[in-house]
This record gives C-alpha cells, structure tokens and sequence, in this order.
C-alpha cells in the first residue's frame, strides 16, 4: 500500500483554467504539507494542517485553496491558473509536525 | 541571506570514494536537521536527521552538526553510482507565537563516476 498518494500524477491545462490534487495518507500521522518545486528544484511550503486546522499558510496567492476534510486527506484547488503555477506539487505528511516527512510521487502541473 | 544555504553543484566523486555534502543555515535557534534524497523525477525521502552536535553514523552515512557555526554536513562513505541525486538540507524553523516549519535548501546533485 503506497503511504502517501496524490492524484492526478499529471495534470496539463491552460490557463485561466481550475484544478484540483487530492491527497490520502494511510500513516495515521496527523500533519499533512502541500510543499511546491520549482524547475529549479527548490522546494518551497505552501499549506500545512494538523489535525483538520490550518497551521502553516505561506505566502501564496489565494487562487490556492487547501482543503483538509479529515486528517488523512488534503486536497489543494488552484482558480485562473497561470503559466507561473507549473511546477510539481508535493504533498507530505509527518506525526506531530516534526521534520521526518513522508512525501507523495508529487503532480507535475503545466500551465500552458 | 538564505535561510538554508547548500551549494548546489554538480559535485562529481568517484566510486569507493567519501561524498561530502555541506549545508548552512542563518537561524541559530534551528535545533533540528535533517538530510533528504531525491532521485532524478522521484520524490524527496528522508535518509538522516541529526539534533545535537557531533557525528551521527547510519551505514555509510555520517550526518555532522555544528550549532556555532551554523553549519551541518552529510558524508557518504564508499560512494556507489546509486547513490547519484539531489540531496536536500532541511532545517525546522522555529518563530515565536508562530508555527514550526520545515525549510529546505536548494539541494546539492551529487554524481558518483563508475
């Protein structure tokens, strides 16, 4: 059973366009993270809940809407894409938001 | 300045020899350390964590930690071709009245010559 999974794996779309990554851990941990990567591989945070709550909201534009509605899923939706949001999308979870993430294969999105 | 800072290479070893990976960071109230690995289209998976100063040993994998200096270290002893990748420093970043964060630096790509 794969630990940390995200769906779609890969998503292309134009812009302007909405769409969702949904997110499922079966580690019973109860901190999950929306990390982004760049093309130059730098791995930023986004979002992190605990627990259902918010804890962690980096500054991101509000086209970004995470959304936890139990504490072993987190899915993230992104309104009026543009070409700047390519990039591939990391959720993660870890017990007690400590530093030992679990990371997902990750959704490479492309914006065109 | 960064708040985590790794040079980011190539670094090119060859096989059978000892990999060192370095890493600084600016706040020195970070109490904890930690190294992930990320294969080429892979995602990144944690290989060591290290919070007191000193040497931690896991296999070939010697994680180092100097709080003065601000400084933590990866040495990957007996390098193998497997061991090619991008390897990430990452540091909790801790705020008053704020939430606990994960940060990690730029990565360092590491390629081990057969």
């Amino acid at each position: 059973d794969t630990a940390v999974s995200q769906t779609p794996k890969y998503l292309v779309t134009q812009m302007g366009n909405d769409k969702s990554i949904k997110c499922e851990q079966n580690l019973g941990h109860d901190t999950m993270y929306w990390y982004k990567q760049d093309s130059k591989k730098f791995l930023k945070i986004m979002f992190s809940y605990n627990n259902k709550e918010l804890i962690i909201n980096e500054t991101v534009p509000n086209r970004f809407s995470p959304k936890s509605p139990d504490k072993a899923h987190l899915n993230l939706h992104i309104n009026s894409l543009e070409l700047g949001d390519s990039a591939v999308y990391f959720c993660a979870s870890s017990p007690h938001n400590t530093g030992e993430l679990f990371f997902g294969e990750g959704s490479r999105l492309t914006v065109l | 300045q960064k708040e985590v800072e790794q040079n980011s290479g190539p670094l090119s070893v060859p096989e059978g020899a000892i990999a060192s990976l370095n890493c600084t960071y600016s706040d020195r109230g970070s109490q904890s350390f930690f190294w992930y690995r990320q294969y080429s289209g892979k995602s990144p998976e944690l290989i060591m964590f290290i919070y007191s100063n000193g040497d931690k040993e896991d296999g070939r994998f010697t994680a180092q930690l100097n709080k003065a200096s601000q400084y933590v270290s990866l040495l990957i002893r007996d390098s193998q071709p497997s061991d090619s990748a991008t390897y990430l420093c990452a540091v909790i970043w801790k705020r008053s009245g704020a939430t606990n964060k994960l940060i990690f630096g730029t990565g360092t790509l590491l390629a081990v010559q057969p």
